[in-house]
């Protein structure tokens, strides 16, 4: 799996955007990105995915870079509860659950 | 329908003692797969069950080993244990083949305390 950088600690305003950055400068052209978050001491939890297109779902948009080294996960309306570590995964879709985490980052959203 | 659910949620240990701790997948899913996760180390792979085989292995001592029943079910067992085994132990279920698309779903965790 291709490695990933994200910057380990992130500040977000309540109500605001949080635009989560990582970088997969490495990534295959079979690789899919994935973001995971924990929230303290739960189990992470699958957020979203993406090959090369940009996505969508009721918790965040990804939007990858066209050259697919990077991408951005957005949480639009960030609030308390979204206080987390989010985790950039790099991997082929579908090929098993051999995940490599990251240190992730570490975002606190402020009221 | 039900999560990932593992037990127990908590448990204490004296250094040399096993322990097993269990794992049931979200029902259809037949890939589980175990993680550890302690503050210095982070989230590490442990080993991951299709259909009752050991599908992947990461970097652990033959200390650790698991297995899958035929209804999906997994354990992981820890012989002799060590303070530094002290950890959260989280178990993940997925779907394979078609209709996957390769998440993971995890349970709460089992947290190993050993003293």
């Amino acid at each position: 799996d291709a490695k990933t950088t994200q910057p380990p600690s992130m500040d977000c305003a309540e109500g605001r955007a949080a635009n989560l950055p990582c970088n997969h400068s490495t990534i295959s052209g079979n690789e899919y990105v994935y973001w995971y978050r924990q929230i303290h001491s739960q189990g992470p939890q699958y957020i979203i995915h993406g090959l090369k297109n940009n996505e969508t779902n009721e918790m965040a948009s990804l939007i990858i870079t066209e050259d697919r080294k990077s991408s951005t996960l957005i949480l639009p309306h960030a609030t308390l509860r979204d206080t987390a570590v989010y985790y950039c995964i790099v991997r082929v879709g579908n090929a098993g659950n051999m995940l490599t985490f990251g240190g992730g980052t570490r975002l606190m959203v402020k009221p | 329908k039900a999560g990932v659910t593992q037990t127990p949620r908590y448990l204490i240990k004296t250094r040399g003692q096993q322990v097993t701790l269990s794992c049931s997948p979200i029902s259809g899913h037949r890939s589980v797969s175990w993680y550890q996760q302690t503050p210095g180390q982070g989230l590490q792979f442990l080993f991951e069950y299709f259909s009752e085989t050991q599908r992947n292995k990461g970097n652990f001592p033959g200390r650790f080993s698991g297995r899958q029943f035929s209804n999906s079910r997994s354990e992981m067992n820890v012989s002799t244990l060590e303070l530094g085994d002290s950890a959260l132990y989280l178990c993940a279920s997925s779907l394979v083949g078609l209709g996957s698309t390769g998440e993971l779903f995890f349970g709460e965790g089992s947290r190993l305390t050993v003293l």
